[in-house]
């Protein structure tokens, strides 16, 4: 048990669908984080909110749409997602977003599949 | 492009085989040092990190990681193999020149270990 939790834990959807990931940390953390981990290319960062404010978007399209309502829970909004969206999203809390030296804690993922 | 560079992506070796997993980044300054570690089905799992002082870092489950500043390495090792050490491990640097808790991945190497 990680402490982060995320569901579900797969999903297919269409690309004419809206579908949300949700993801949510019992640590008592401040910093949540949305990644994506596509087939043969590295993790790559697409939000980061620190008490419930986006401080990062990491050029992400607008079909990608994060929601934070409280420091505990982390929504990933999707709609008109394009095939080349298929992944595995990962969910992660730290303590705080500063320091950075804080360890980043990682949830199970959602795998995303696009038809 | 600032980068996480991991040399290998698959390798294999028998138990109790020395292990060495190379690990290179391209960020000038400053920077935090991380491995991580996801065994079959599980999530993403922190092995050992690297913020300040002695650059011989000791993990979990017997790993270590040595910090070589003039060669932009962190290099991921174990003397002595398990079976049970068959995962992915990704090496992650969050450059301290960027602001907040950010991490980069290299893509990972994939270990299998042969019983």
């Amino acid at each position: 048990e990680t402490g982060v939790t995320q569901t579900p834990r797969h999903l297919v959807m269409g690309m004419t669908n809206k579908k949300s990931l949700k993801c949510e940390q019992h640590l008592g953390h401040n910093a949540m984080y949305w990644y994506k981990q596509s087939a043969k290319k590295p993790l790559e960062l697409m939000f980061v909110y620190s008490l419930e404010e986006r401080v990062e978007n990491n050029s992400v399209p607008s079909r990608f749409s994060p929601e934070c309502p409280n420091s505990s829970h982390l929504f990933l909004h999707l709609h008109t997602l394009q095939p080349e969206d298929s992944a595995l999203y990962l969910c992660a809390s730290s303590q705080e977003y500063l320091p950075i030296t804080d360890t980043q804690y990682f949830g199970p993922g959602t795998r995303l599949t696009v038809l | 492009a600032q980068s996480v560079s991991q040399h290998n992506h698959h390798v294999i070796l028998s138990e109790a085989a020395s292990l060495e997993l190379g690990c290179n980044y391209s960020y000038g300054g400053t920077v935090n040092l991380f491995w991580y570690v996801q065994y079959p089905g599980q999530h993403l799992q922190l092995l050992l990190k690297y913020f300040s002082g002695d650059p011989l870092v000791k993990g979990i489950k017997g790993f270590e990681a040595e910090f070589i500043k003039s060669k932009f390495s962190f290099n991921l090792r174990k003397p002595s193999v398990q079976w049970s050490d068959t995962a992915e491990y990704f090496c992650a640097v969050n450059p301290c020149m960027e602001y907040g808790n950010k991490l980069v991945f290299g893509a990972g190497t994939i270990l299998r270990v042969k019983s």
